[in-house]
């Protein structure tokens, strides 16, 4: 059965510091693709990254960058330079199959507190 | 382009209602997804379509849970004799099997069983 574990409950930075919100997951599955969402106080859930089993570079958009080690099985995300609107709930969340449009399981989230 | 919409965003009931919810995907988006998320969890999944064809439903939609997507287009989720238990935000998202299926999420139905 597939899992998604975040153990990481609540985090707190000062403006500025980076962050990294930690991911890691379980699949029996060879084909399967890893995301993130974040949730902002308003509730709905963004897309931020997919990643597919097959992928393992490193990817960066602007302040965010994530890191996928299969031999870990982990996906973790960074958060450079943090800013106030990075405050959320951030999700990890898994889909087996070829496609990554498959149900989605997602971790329990990591509430990210940016202080000004 | 449009996302995802739910309606309503909000809905207090008493136990022992039947309540429905409803859900538009993107329009060229063939697969819809129910999810629902209680306060300090993440989502957990519920049931999904590929066009009208309802492919996988979990084991926490219990009898008193009905989903529905009769033209392919928008979903209806219907909970009956609601219970207190029920209480959470129910979430649709929706994908496009064609292509690298990313779901994307509306804002969320909030239910309040009282």
């Amino acid at each position: 059965a597939q899992k998604v574990t975040q153990a990481q409950t609540e985090i707190s930075v000062v403006e500025k510091e980076d962050v990294t919100l930690d991911c890691v997951y379980e699949t029996r599955d060879t084909t399967y693709y890893l995301f993130w969402y974040k949730q902002p106080p308003s509730g709905e859930l963004v897309f931020l990254i997919r990643r597919n089993s097959f992928d393992e570079q490193n990817e960066i958009s602007g302040r965010y960058s994530w890191n996928f080690q299969k031999s870990t099985s982990s996906f973790n995300f960074t958060i450079t330079a943090s800013q106030v609107v990075d405050s959320a709930v951030y999700f990890c969340a898994l889909s087996e199959g070829d496609f990554g449009n498959e149900k989605l399981t997602f971790g329990t989230g990591t509430r990210l507190t940016i202080i000004p | 382009d449009t996302g995802v919409s739910q309606n309503p965003r909000h809905k207090i009931t008493k136990r022992g209602q039947n309540v429905t919810f409803r859900c538009d995907p993107i329009s060229e988006h063939n697969r819809l997804y129910w999810y629902r998320q209680t306060l300090g969890q993440g989502p957990e999944f519920l049931t999904y379509f590929q066009n009208e064809a309802q492919l996988e439903k979990s084991r926490l939609l219990s009898d008193r849970f009905s989903a529905e997507r009769p033209k392919g287009s928008f979903s209806t989720l219907e909970i009956q004799r609601t219970e207190q238990g029920d209480s959470a935000m129910y979430l649709c998202a929706s994908s496009d099997r064609d292509i690298v299926g990313t779901q994307y999420f509306g804002p969320g139905t909030r239910l309040l069983v009282l």
